[in-house]
């Protein structure tokens, strides 16, 4: 159980173009979603995250008008690379948490490589 | 902030124990410490977690220190699958608004 699957898995896109990536919780609801970023050789970066039905919360740093982020329902959010140039290149990976208590785990999707030309 | 402190680097031999520490002097009491490990080019996969009593599951056991500073991963019978960078975490935020945040992690090498 508590699978998070992620699509696609990995794009190459022109300069200037947006790019949208889909996560899913397959198999259980998701009041809460993540998006986190990673550079090679680096750890996960925290980007923001998303309530069911609510404007995301972006950490410092990230712009939410080039990262857009919707959560319209209980099983599915996206993540819009709006206008992508080569500094956008890198691995963006999803995160759900159930319902229920707060210490459960969050799972994790398979993460989607950009490439920015 | 992380707010856990692990070793940077672990090796380990196919077949034996691996014993993976963790740091959490600041850990409030009502935060459990979650452990991740992250395949190359993989998502991060949940392994474990616990509040204060030691946890075990089909994949590994986790000893949480009485003070609750402290934990430790074991893996019983590594393998060459296990490398990976794993990932000891202390959830932030308040009930509801908690996120995790990864540190660097320790890169478990398995050899056989």
């Amino acid at each position: 159980g508590a699978v998070v699957s992620q699509h696609p898995s990995w794009v190459i896109c022109k300069s200037g173009t947006s790019v949208k990536i889909e996560c899913r919780s397959l198999d259980f609801q998701a009041t809460t979603m993540f998006w986190y970023r990673q550079f090679p050789k680096k750890s996960l970066m925290l980007m923001a995250t998303s309530n069911e039905g609510s404007k995301a919360t972006y950490e410092q740093g990230v712009e939410k008008d080039k990262f857009l982020i919707n959560h319209a329902s209980l099983t599915l959010s996206t993540l819009t690379v709006t206008s992508a140039h080569p500094e956008d290149s890198s691995f963006y990976i999803c995160s759900a948490r159930g319902v229920g208590t707060s210490n459960q785990p969050q799972h994790f999707g398979d993460g989607t490589r950009l490439s920015i030309l | 902030d992380a707010k856990t402190t692990q070793p940077t680097s672990m090796d380990c031999a196919e077949g034996r124990a691996a014993n993976l520490p963790c740091n959490h002097s600041t850990i409030s009491g009502n935060e459990y410490v979650y452990w991740y490990r992250q395949i190359h080019s993989q998502g991060p996969q949940y392994i474990i977690h616990g509040l204060k009593n030691n946890e075990t599951n089909e994949m590994a056991s986790l000893i949480i220190t009485e003070d609750r500073k402290s934990s430790t991963l074991i893996l019983p019978h590594a393998t060459l699958r296990d490398t990976a960078v794993y990932y000891c975490i202390v959830r932030v935020g308040n009930t509801g608004f908690q996120k995790l945040v990864f540190g660097t992690g320790t890169r478990l090498l398995v050899s056989p």
